[in-house]
Order: C-alpha cells, then sequence, then structure tokens
C-alpha cells in the first residue's frame, strides 16, 4: 500500500527566507508526483507535476525535483512571501493512473 | 472553462439524514474523482468514472455512499443515515483520460464541507 509522508508538518520562516518542503513516499511504481496549494477552507490548486520519467519543474519562485528510485521529492520555494502562507500537499499517481495518495501536508506560515 | 464546481459548498445536517451533493467537472473532461479530506489530513481516494461508468470504489466507501454520474457530465454523491463520522471536507475532481497517465492532471472544485450534528 502507497503511503506518503511530507516533513516538516508545520513550518514558520520570515519573508524573504527560501524553504524546502520535503516529501517521501513507500512504493516507486508512480505515474507521477504532484504538489498541491490548499488555502484554509478551500480545495486544492495544482502548483506542480512531475511525470515519473522527469527529475524537475519549475513555475516562477517554485522548483520541485523528483528522485523516483529514493521515494523522494522536494518542493523548493524561493524568496517566500506572506501570500505563500498556506498547505502544501504532495500526492502521487498510482493505481492504474486513477488515484491520487496524498501526505498529510505542510502548514507553512510565511511572517513580515 | 468555469473549473470544477461542487454545490453545496457547506452542509449541516442531522446524524441519521441523507445529504446529496453535486459535482459538475471541466466540461471536455471524462474522468471524475470523489475524495474526502477530514481535518489536519490529507485527501483520501473514494471513488472514480471514466464517462459514466464508475470503475474504482475505494474500501473507505462503505454501502450508505453511493455516487452516479448518469450522463457522464456531473456527478452526484449521496450518504445514507449520516453519522458523525461522515464530517469531513468532500472533494470532486475531474481529468482527461490521457493515454500518458504521467501527464495526468487532477483538477480539482473547492468542496463541500459536511457537518453531521
Amino acid at each position: 500500500k502507497q503511503e506518503v509522508t511530507q516533513i516538516p508538518a508545520a513550518l514558520s520562516v520570515p519573508e524573504g527566507e527560501n524553504l524546502v518542503l520535503n516529501c517521501s513516499f513507500t512504493d516507486s511504481a508512480i505515474y507521477n508526483l504532484q504538489w498541491f496549494r490548499q488555502d484554509p477552507g478551500k480545495g486544492l490548486t495544482s502548483l506542480l507535476l512531475i511525470q515519473s520519467s522527469q527529475r524537475e519543474q519549475t513555475s516562477g519562485r517554485l522548483n520541485a525535483s523528483l528522485d523516483k528510485s529514493s521515494g523522494r521529492s522536494t518542493l523548493y520555494i524561493a524568496a517566500s512571501q506572506p501570500g505563500d502562507s498556506a498547505t502544501y500537499l504532495c500526492a502521487v499517481l498510482t493505481g492504474g493512473g486513477n488515484k491520487l495518495t496524498f501526505g498529510t501536508g505542510t502548514q507553512l506560515k510565511v511572517e513580515l | 472553462d468555469t473549473g470544477v464546481s461542487q454545490d453545496p459548498r457547506h452542509k449541516i445536517t442531522k446524524r441519521g439524514q441523507n445529504v446529496t451533493f453535486r459535482c459538475d467537472p471541466i466540461s471536455e473532461h471524462n474522468r471524475l474523482y470523489w475524495y474526502r479530506q477530514t481535518l489536519g489530513q490529507g485527501p483520501e481516494f473514494l471513488t472514480y468514472f471514466q464517462n459514466e461508468a464508475q470503475l474504482e470504489k475505494s474500501r473507505l466507501l462503505s454501502d450508505r455512499f453511493s455516487a452516479e454520474r448518469p450522463k457522464g457530465s456531473f456527478s452526484t454523491l449521496e450518504i445514507q443515515r449520516t453519522e458523525q463520522g461522515d464530517s469531513a471536507m468532500y472533494l470532486c475532481a475531474s481529468s482527461f483520460g490521457l493515454d500518458r497517465l504521467a501527464k495526468n492532471i487532477q483538477y480539482f472544485g473547492a468542496g463541500t464541507r459536511l457537518s453531521v450534528l
């Protein structure tokens, strides 16, 4: 059974700091890995998708890497801003490509 | 493209009542998914449809839960005889049914928050 773990569970940083969020998964047989953002009480916004054959993806201040063989992904956020405060979830696509398995998320707070 | 739409956004009900939620996917997407998210946890897969066919159901989907997608467009999720443990955010997502599954991006709606008193 696929299990996804995210570390840390919560993180508080001052504005402008670069930071790294970690995600690990137990079964390397994945189709892709997605990073999502979730604001309190809201749905999920897809940030980045890394296909299983790729090593990294970048979008603006965000960079995500994937090491499928070791079951790890990181999300790098450069020059953090208060508007980045949210919960960040990683999820892997498995089960014949039909099922996303999520981690429990990292709750990020960026302070002025 | 208005994105994935869910209705209602919030539902408060008494234990034992039946509730029904609706999801309207992105119009050209043929796959539709339901997930459940409890407080402090990541979403958990419940079921998915390809067009009108329900192709997979999680063990989380007890016999009190039923999902339909009658014309391959919108979907409904019904919970009968609600229990306090059913309180959660119910999320719907949709995607293209791509041959290249690695490119399969699921787009999520804002969710329906259910509170069972």
